[in-house]
């Protein structure tokens, strides 16, 4: 049983171009998670999905920002426009209803650079 | 408003010997879990052991143990037998546990972690 993948593990970009990133979850996981975390803090809530449905959104989530699982097993998150202030490691974590969705496994994280 | 604390950005501990990382942490939700995360100088953030609000006994997993006081809200991580593999970011967690989502809610809340060296 292999972990939570994330690709690519790092993006490079400039200011004004979309990027878009992968998440694989743990098979038979029906939660997944999006993370962003910046230099110095610990991650910030993003959206879930249960199954293919996203379920809840933050506030830092901005128009720029969408997430995609279309049929319930790996998700995108694509950028539109990125701004400086988007360079951070995106993570994604996922869970399983077997152990009460408490446990969350999280990938190695896509880092963001926004020239 | 939900919160977590940490208030010791960074820590050193002696190899062999036990530390305690703190945590303290503000919500009104009834029920919720709290979480330590371990994540390395790779990136990956690694689940170390998670505690129930209605669990009556401190939760343990192999040399990491939870500290929990209710009343106090504060849910400190004790590692010990430190090992120099342990040197790393320390984050706590929270989320609230409503019954109606079928158990827990989605995100996680993290403090902002603390950062732990292990000395030889």
């Amino acid at each position: 049983d292999t972990g939570v993948s994330q690709d690519p593990r790092h993006k490079i970009t400039k200011r004004g171009q979309n990027v878009t990133f992968r998440c694989d979850p743990i098979s038979e996981h029906n939660r997944l998670y999006w993370y962003r975390q910046t230099l110095g803090q610990g991650p910030e809530f993003l959206t879930y999905f249960q199954n293919e449905a996203q379920l809840e959104k933050s506030r830092l989530l901005s128009d720029r920002f969408s997430a995609e699982r279309p049929k319930g097993s790996f998700s995108t998150l694509e950028i539109q426009r990125t701004e400086q202030g988007d360079s951070a490691m995106y993570l994604c974590a996922s869970s399983s209803p077997t152990s009460g969705f408490n446990e969350q496994f999280f990938g190695p994280g896509t880092r963001l650079t926004v020239l | 408003a939900q919160k977590i604390t940490q208030t010791q950005p960074g820590m050193f501990v002696q190899e062999k010997e036990a530390v305690t990382l703190d945590c303290t942490y503000d919500t009104s939700d009834p029920s919720y879990g709290l979480f330590w995360y371990k994540q390395p100088s790779s990136g990956e953030m690694i689940f170390l052991i998670y505690q129930g609000s209605y669990d009556q006994q401190n939760a343990t997993e192999g040399r990491y143990s939870l500290n929990f006081q209710k009343a106090r809200k504060s849910a400190n991580l004790v590692i010990s037998a430190s090992q120099l593999g342990d040197s790393a970011m320390y984050f706590c967690a929270m989320r609230p546990i409503h019954m109606n989502y079928g158990g827990s809610q989605g995100n996680l809340i993290f403090g902002k972690g603390t950062k732990l060296s292990v000395k030889p």
